[in-house]
Formats: structure tokens, sequence, C-alpha cells
């Protein structure tokens, strides 16, 4: 157990439709990043957050969109779903915010569009 | 763009020693790099972090070479559960670096 929880575990929607992923990073950890991992794809990094402030931005969608609350959980949502977002959305989280932080992953959430 | 190569599969027996090495020609002064391991349906876990030389933990040693070109994650004794996909993270902390690549599925047989 990594410390780290995300929900819902899965997730089944249409197309079309609006969901919301959310995640608690570990205790005291102020960094939380969002990877979308499909099988074509790979791990594929979206976006960082830093104390509730965005800090880097990868190959994430304009359709996507991701927030870090005050209490240090952060959403991210997903917006006029498609067939090809579905796929499992990892959160993980460090204590700071560079390269030399081990990140902790959580479970995931599966996400099927239909 | 630290792009990574590595094998993309490996077979081994349980209590052999498995080295896994990653290409990584572009890597930036200032990027460590990061093994993790992860099994399906899983989030990725970390192994080893290192930036140069010889780092060892308790599961596993790295090995990086002076030109830091490549590294070699090494699993001593592996066991069946140690199959899992691998991956290498050349990473200084940008966001245009921090890419996954495809990894390694290392399958160990009995």
């Amino acid at each position: 157990d990594s410390g780290v929880t995300q929900t819902p575990k899965h997730l089944i929607t249409a197309t079309g439709q609006r969901v919301t992923l959310r995640c608690s990073p570990r205790s005291g950890d102020l960094s939380v990043y969002w990877y979308q991992q499909s099988l074509d794809q790979g791990l594929q990094f979206l976006i960082q957050y830093y104390n509730g402030e965005e800090r880097a931005k990868g190959n994430i969608l304009e359709r996507f969109s991701a927030q870090q609350f005050p209490d240090l959980h952060s959403e991210l949502n997903l917006s006029s779903l498609e067939l090809g977002d579905s796929a499992l959305y990892f959160c993980a989280s460090s204590v700071g915010q560079g390269s030399t932080y081990e990140q902790y992953f959580g479970p995931g959430t599966r996400l099927t569009v239909t | 763009l630290a792009k990574t190569t590595q094998p993309i599969s490996m077979d081994s027996y349980e209590g052999q020693e498995v080295n896994i090495t990653c290409s990584h020609n572009n890597i930036a002064t200032n990027d460590y790099i990061t093994w993790y391991q992860q099994f399906p349906s899983q989030g990725p876990r970390f192994i080893i972090q290192g930036y140069k030389t010889k780092v060892t933990n308790e599961v596993a040693s790295l090995f990086i070479p002076a030109d830091r070109k490549s590294s070699t994650l090494s699993l001593p004794r592996v066991s069946l559960s140690d199959t899992a996909v691998y991956y290498c993270l050349p990473w200084g902390g940008s966001a245009r670096q921090l890419t996954f690549g495809s990894g390694t599925q290392l399958t160990v047989l009995p």
C-alpha cells in the first residue's frame, strides 16, 4: 500500500459525458502527478501540482483539467469523453517537486467509455 | 529530451541474476535515473534511483557508467514475484522530460 488513495476504482460512462477522478496523496506529500495509461500509449504524464499550484504540464488534452485543493487532495476532470479516453488513470505523490523525490503511485482508476 | 530504449521483454529463471539495460543517449546534466516496477493493473513502484556510478538498496543495484548514457538495473536472485514491467526514467524535473518509455516485460520462469 503506497498510501495514495484514488476513487473511484472503476468508472463506466458514455461518450460525451464528464467525470471527476479523485486522488488523496500520502500524508505530508505536497506534489501530485496525474498519468494516463492505455494499451497503445503506455504511461503518459498529464500534469503536476505542487502545494496547490500547477507546476508542470505534459500531454494533457484541453478537455481535461485538474486542480489541487488546500487539503492537498487533487481532482482530474475529464469532459466530452471519447472512446479513446478509456484507460487507467494513476495519481502519484511525492514530498517535493523535483526529480530526486520518489513518486508513490495510487492503485488507479479504470475508466471505460462506451 | 532523454528518450529511452529498453528491451521489450526478457525471460529468466528463478534464482538467477537479471540485468536490464536502458539506453538514454540524450541524458541531461541534471537528470537523475529512476527505475520503477509495475505489476498488471497496479501503479508503478519505485525501485531505485541514482545519478552516477553504483547504487544499491535492499532489492536491487543500479549501475551507471561515467558517460551516463545508459544504466543497468540488476536484480539478484529473481523469484516468480519479480515478473513485472520495469521502466527506467531519466528525469531532471522538467515536464517535457517526464516520459516513461515502453518498459521491459520481465518474465521469471520456474
